[in-house]
């Protein structure tokens, strides 16, 4: 099956500082999805961006699906942004997702 | 309400025992899905219903587990004979069904989960 792997595994910024998610995966892909689990195990939908790029707020995303990675960009960080960041994808259309295993990021204020 | 809404938050139980979770997904998505959280570790897809019926059960570990959707709006995740093993966050996520040929799902909107803890 397919692949997702998630870079950096843990990442800890001081409050304000910017930061790049990376997810590669190791197969075309029709459907892909950031979430950010906060630390009350709520999975929130980021983006679904499967290709080109996505800007809300202070979260852009851009999916390169000839290159099979996508970026998650979080500029200004703030307390609130820490959780962990899951990549997820699919080959197909369905929702039927493959997850990396999340990158953990702390802000410190 | 305006989310995926899921029950019982936390549910201890016995080796052994027969457990179910309910999920209420966001009203007007067709697709309804069921995703497992074990610790340290993203989701895994489960069970997928596309009104009615599952459309693709193969992420069922095996036949303990079994979901239905009787309605096309509810979904109830079964599980017999719990083992120590079925100890995770059990997660139900709903989306629109798209018009596309394929059909494009779109994004997936997750509950907050049923704590599973099996003695």
């Amino acid at each position: 099956g397919i692949q997702v792997e998630q870079s950096p595994p843990d990442l800890i910024l001081q409050e304000g500082a910017n930061s790049t998610l990376r997810c590669n995966f190791s197969d075309s892909v029709n459907n892909l999805q950031w979430f950010h689990q906060n630390p009350w195990g709520q999975l929130i939908n980021l983006f679904y961006i499967p290709s080109g790029t996505k800007q809300n707020g202070r979260l852009s995303a851009t999916t390169v699906a000839t290159e099979r990675y996508s970026l998650l960009y979080i500029s200004s960080s703030q307390t609130t942004d820490s959780g962990v960041y899951f990549c997820a994808v699919e080959r197909g259309y369905g929702n039927k997702l493959v997850f990396g295993a999340g990158t953990i990021l702390r802000v410190k204020s | 309400g305006a989310g995926v809404s899921q029950t019982p938050s936390n549910k201890v139980t016995e080796k052994g025992k027969y457990v179910e979770l309910r999920c209420d997904p966001i009203s007007g998505h067709t697709a309804l899905y069921w995703y497992r959280q074990s610790l340290g570790q993203g989701p895994e897809f489960l069970i997928y219903f596309q009104g009615t019926g599952a459309a693709d059960d193969s992420g069922l570990p095996n036949d303990r587990f079994f979901a239905v959707r009787p309605e096309g709006s509810v979904s109830t995740l079964k599980i017999q004979r719990t083992e120590r093993g079925d100890s995770a966050v059990y997660l139900c996520a709903s989306s629109l069904q798209g018009d596309r040929d394929p059909p494009n799902t779109g994004e997936l909107f997750f509950g907050e989960g049923s704590r599973l803890t099996v003695l």
